[in-house]
């Protein structure tokens, strides 16, 4: 069965970096984009980007464009997400999501928490 | 950058009761409108794509219509199991969640 299983909590301070994974199988990897999406604790979900994960190509919200960075490594199916210099702001739970079609997510990853606190 | 207004925020309704959610797109996204139910705790769940389109596996009383600006969510028998928050989603250009509708139990 399809899977994304993404890496554990972290805490980190103002202006430190975080990389989150995302873990696939149970599919072909390269077959399908993988977007991030984030939810702020009682807020909405924000789409933050997304990534051939055949060809690496990316896009990204124009809002965070330079702070977030998305790669993958194919020889273990698994995606990341990169976010760099960051804010209080930026304290979410931060979801991978199988994109099947374009715009449709047919599976999400369990979301990772991050906390950003001095 | 698309806009997304759902309406309402939030809304209490009993079991049975028929329910309408809106999403308004602040251009023409054609048919490019997708909707996701979320528990607390839990990753969202497609339920709709396509503006019109039932995801398998979800119940039939789940149903949505719409295309270019405006689209409804109707759920057309509540059920306790429903009671959960319901993004719209537009793909028409990157993405954009509306803000969600929160549905509670009157």
């Amino acid at each position: 069965q399809v899977q994304l299983v993404q890496s554990g909590s972290e805490v980190k301070k103002p202006g430190a970096s975080v990389k989150v994974s995302c873990k696939a199988s149970g599919y072909s990897f390269t077959s399908y984009d993988i977007n991030w999406v984030r939810q702020a604790t009682g807020q909405g979900l924000e789409w933050m980007g997304w990534m051939n994960a055949n060809n690496g190509n990316t896009g990204y919200a124009q809002k965070l464009q330079g702070r977030v960075t998305m790669t993958r490594d194919t020889s273990i199916s698994t995606a990341y997400m990169e976010l760099s210099s960051l804010r209080s702001e930026d304290t979410a739970v931060y979801y991978c999501a199988r994109e099947v079609v374009t715009g449709r997510v047919d599976y999400w990853g369990q979301g990772t928490l991050v906390t950003v606190s001095s | 950058d698309i806009q997304m207004t759902q309406s309402p925020s939030s809304l209490s309704a009993s079991v049975g009761d028929r329910v309408t959610i809106t999403c308004r797109a602040s251009q023409s996204i054609g048919n490019y409108l997708n909707w996701y139910q979320q528990e607390p705790g839990k990753a969202p769940k497609l339920l709709i794509y396509g503006a019109s389109s039932l995801q398998s596996g979800v119940p039939s009383r789940f149903s949505g219509s719409g295309s270019g600006t405006d689209f409804t969510l109707t759920l057309s028998s509540l059920q306790p199991e429903d009671f959960a928050t319901y993004y719209c989603q537009q793909s028409y250009s990157t993405w954009t969640f509306g803000q969600g509708t929160r549905v509670e139990i009157k």
